[in-house]
């Protein structure tokens, strides 16, 4: 079984539209999460932490739910430039981070 | 401007021999890490390092050699025991709050 598992996608949703996609994690002692964004053939970036109490930032919301192991990403009123692979990342020690194959997002016109 | 840097942007490996892909950072960070991603697969560990003169395998590290002689630079060998190095490479560092800082990648070919 994989550390991190995303549902490959793709999610192809209108301009304006919600969309939403889970990352279920297999180490229950993980203790940090995160979301990081690729663009095609370019690097990752941080996109945000995810913390237990779930948190926002602008049209994005990320939460956590410990018990079922799986962290979630929310983007609300979908923008062109949305479109992307979203990466989800699990830190269970210190120094080794866990990716997930991402969840790809295209939003149309 | 702070940030990681990888050259090159392309390379490109014969048969049997080895190349070495460069990974220089000015963020002051002490770990380093490198990785490997194939088409529709995750970020895999090669190899990482925490502090100077000290780097540990990761999940792929066969057919790989790194060294890490100053805090700067994480240089990544791929040897000709790597049979199958087709592959986009990053390297990455480790930040505050345990954000990793990518540098824009090297994709290598062979042919």
């Amino acid at each position: 079984r994989k550390e991190v598992e995303q549902d490959p996608g793709p999610f192809n949703v209108p301009e304006g539209a919600t969309v939403a996609f889970n990352c279920t994690y297999s180490n229950s002692a993980s203790q940090s999460f995160f979301w990081y964004r690729q663009d095609c053939r370019k690097e990752p970036k941080l996109l945000m932490s995810v913390y237990s109490s779930g948190n926002e930032d602008g049209r994005f919301t990320a939460q956590l739910n410990r018990a079922s192991q799986y962290i979630s990403l929310l983007i609300r009123d979908s923008k062109l430039s949305d479109s992307a692979t979203y990466l989800c990342v699990v830190n269970a020690n210190d120094y080794k981070l866990s990716f997930g194959a991402g969840t790809t997002v295209t939003v149309r016109a | 401007d702070g940030g990681i840097t990888q050259s090159p942007k392309y390379l490109f490996r014969k048969e049997g021999q080895n190349v070495t892909l460069s990974c220089e950072q000015n963020l002051n960070h002490d770990a380093m890490y490198w990785y490997r991603q194939d088409p529709g697969q995750g970020l895999r560990l090669i190899y990482y390092s925490q502090i100077v003169n000290d780097f540990q395998k990761g999940d792929i590290a066969e057919g790989y050699s790194v060294s890490r002689e100053k805090k700067e630079s994480f240089p990544l060998t791929v040897t000709s025991a790597q049979k199958n190095p087709t592959a986009f490479y990053l390297c990455a560092s480790l930040g505050p709050q345990e954000t990793q800082y990518f540098g824009p990648g090297t994709r290598l070919l062979v042919l």
